[in-house]
């Protein structure tokens, strides 16, 4: 059983330009979570995706935006790249929006460099 | 705001004994509490969750228990080994369903 799958694994992009990541979520799995984990910190919250909308949002600029599709998969874009947007993009699939009982399974992530 | 620390940024300890990690909150009553393990380079991995009506629970060789006065969570592993060497996040479920985490706890254990 295929658990979060992310790619690419590395990214390196130049300030200003823009970015799509992607996220397949582990199977049986419907809401994706997306965080930004700087070097040093812990996951930032960036957004939740359920049913196909953007369900609740941490705080980051209108920059980072996403999409979810029927296949539960899930994509991030981040417009006009910022040299501190340099991070470890992970992606978080879980079993219902609000997932109470259960972990969330993570994928290995996205390294982005921005220079 | 709602605030989660993890007071120590790392830890060294000697194998066999036991790693106590510590996390605190802030500005919030979690319905539960989360612990994850994460390798260099890698996403976070689930290990236990703990819920605000449990005070302890237990899985193999760790150990979690949660204080809602205090508002602390302990996190144990006995008989730690240097494979169990990480960083590991603790992490609150937020007013919005999503998980705020801690900066974690870089847990080394020697031979």
């Amino acid at each position: 059983d295929a658990g979060v799958t992310q790619s690419p694994t590395h990214l390196i992009k130049t300030r200003g330009q823009q970015v799509t990541l992607r996220c397949s979520p582990k199977s049986g799995h419907d809401t994706v979570s997306w965080y930004q984990q700087a070097l040093g910190q812990g996951p930032q919250f960036i957004f939740q995706y359920y049913e196909e909308e953007e369900r609740q949002r941490g705080n980051f600029p209108d920059r980072f935006s996403g999409h979810q599709f029927p296949n539960y998969s899930s994509e991030l874009n981040v417009n006009a790249l910022l040299l501190g947007d340099s991070a470890l993009y992970l992606c978080a699939s879980s079993r219902g929006q609000l997932n109470t009982n259960y972990g969330y399974t993570f994928g290995s992530g996205t390294r982005l460099t921005v220079v | 705001s709602q605030k989660i620390e993890q007071n120590s940024e790392a830890l060294n300890i000697q194998e066999g004994k036991t790693a106590t990690l510590t996390c605190n909150y802030t500005n919030y009553s979690p319905a539960y509490l989360q612990w994850y393990r994460q390798d260099p380079g890698r996403g976070p991995v689930f290990l236990l969750l703990i819920r605000e009506n449990e005070k302890e629970k237990r899985k193999e060789r760790l150990k979690v228990t949660f204080d809602t006065t205090l508002k602390q969570s302990l996190f144990h592993i006995t008989a730690s080994q240097p494979a169990d060497s990480a960083t590991y996040l603790c992490a609150l479920r937020g007013s919005q369903g999503n998980l705020i985490f801690g900066k974690g706890t870089k847990l080394s254990v020697k031979p």
